[in-house]
């Protein structure tokens, strides 16, 4: 019984490419977000919603669109996809606002731009 | 400056040993400490939650803080190869909604 589920788990695509990642989680939380994590181990946030509503959108770009159905999904949609953007994508998940409870993180996404 | 500083490592020690996990940080207003454990190709999982300077305990893992050094600690006593992983330090604030991430320290445990 999976807390916080990503698909794919692996993503090879070609440059110029669009691509989506879905994520959902069945903890009732109430916050879901994405992070990047590069190839450091280096998390950073990217994304932020709050029961449907974007909360945090740090420097990202604009080819990169989140979108919440509802407060149990998160996708990640990506636009012209480039190298640069190589990387293990989380979803995670925290019962409010604030995260001073802790996330719960899905297994991660690998995408690979070629 | 990044706002957590953490030792990359990587770090070996023999099985058994005291395994001793930092980060320092710069900015004040964090009062709100984590420390996740990553297994290779999997996600972060939340290892231990602190919200005071001092230590505190769960099983074999201490986090200690130290808000005046702006210093926070992860002690792992009778390591076992199983505790072979990347820990991340991660840090927040009342009303902020994202975790701050140290860069994680990589850990080996040899049997």
């Amino acid at each position: 019984d999976t807390a916080v589920s990503q698909t794919p788990k692996y993503l090879v695509t070609q440059m110029g490419n669009d691509k989506s990642i879905k994520c959902e989680q069945n903890l009732g939380h109430d916050t879901m977000y994405w992070y990047k994590q590069d190839s450091k181990k280096f998390l950073k946030i990217m994304f932020s919603y709050n029961n449907k509503e974007l909360i945090i959108n740090e420097t990202v770009p604009n080819r990169f669109s989140p979108k919440s159905p509802d407060k149990a999904h998160l996708n990640l949609h990506i636009n012209s996809l480039e190298l640069g953007d190589s990387a293990v994508y989380f979803c995670a998940s925290s019962l409010v606002a604030g995260s001073n409870y802790g996330y719960t993180f899905g297994s991660g996404t690998r995408l690979t731009v070629v | 400056q990044k706002e957590v500083e953490q030792d990359p490592g990587p770090l070996s020690v023999p099985e058994g040993a005291i395994v001793s996990l930092n980060c320092t940080y710069s900015n004040s207003a964090f009062q709100y400490f984590m420390w996740y454990r990553q297994y290779s190709r999997k996600g972060p999982e939340l290892l231990m939650y602190t919200y005071s300077s001092g230590n505190k305990e769960d099983g074999r893992f201490t986090a200690q803080v130290d808000k005046s050094s702006k210093y926070i600690s992860l002690f792992i006593r009778d390591s076992q190869p199983s505790d072979s992983a990347t820990y991340l330090c991660a840090m927040t604030y009342f009303g902020n909604e994202k975790l701050t991430f140290g860069t994680g320290t990589r850990l080996t445990i040899i049997p």
